[in-house]
């Protein structure tokens, strides 16, 4: 099981952004996937889902700014990041599901970093 | 949705035990039998170490879970050296959501 994020990168405050998370190693369609983010030096925070039949959810905190979804022909996980703030600077990793909060597999992460 | 708490460190000798505590709400630990604990370690990702009441394959038995009420609690028995870093907890809180602990550093004096 491999999971690589690309996309972060510098982007102003109110700018958008859209990471990626190729999988590999297993059969992708089949798991719901994750993203989690981590502040520098700072805690995990949840910051959105997909099930395997294109469901999403998203806490209050990114709802209506964000939006995952997933290409299962690809491999690949999505997330669109709009409207962005400096509160969202951190390193996301996308991660794999085998159950509500449990992730057996996670990516390397990828740092965004929001600032003028 | 707040954040479960944890104790900001924790820290034990070789060979002892720790327990960290995770504490949460009726809304998320007190109600869900849902509360996985993660590992990380300096530049690294999370790893999985106790999840759905059980523990991943090629995760050592020295670490086992519980929950009690509101409180979920991680215990690592015979301490090592390589235990040292940073502990997380997680848990569903209904409504397809998710929160996490503010997390805990483990120190092996």
């Amino acid at each position: 099981v491999h999971l690589v994020e690309s996309g972060g990168g510098l982007v102003q405050p109110g700018g958008s952004l859209t990471l990626s998370c190729a999988a590999s190693g297993f059969t992708f369609s089949i798991y719901d996937m994750h993203w989690v983010r981590q502040t520098t030096g700072k805690g995990l925070e949840w910051v959105s889902a997909i099930g395997t039949t294109d469901d999403t959810y998203y806490p209050d905190s990114v709802r209506g700014r964000f939006t995952i979804s997933r290409e299962n022909a690809g491999n690949t996980l999505y997330l669109q990041m709009n409207s962005l703030r400096a509160g969202d600077t951190a390193v996301y990793y996308c991660a794999r599901a085998i159950g509500w909060g449990e992730f057996d597999f996670w990516g390397q992460g990828t740092l965004v970093t929001v600032s003028s | 949705q707040s954040a479960l708490t944890q104790p900001a460190s924790v820290s034990g000798s070789p060979g002892q035990s720790i327990t960290i505590s995770c504490t949460g709400t009726t809304s998320d630990v007190g109600s869900y039998n849902l509360v996985s604990w993660y590992q990380q370690h300096p530049g690294k990702a999370p790893k999985l170490i106790y999840g759905g009441s059980k523990r991943p394959s090629g995760v050592s038995n020295r670490f086992s879970g519980s929950k009690s009420g509101n409180t979920a609690s991680l215990t690592i028995s015979g301490l090592q050296a390589e235990d040292e870093g940073h502990y997380y907890c997680c848990s569903y809180a209904g409504s397809s959501s998710l929160v996490f602990g503010g997390g805990t550093k483990l120190t092996v004096l």
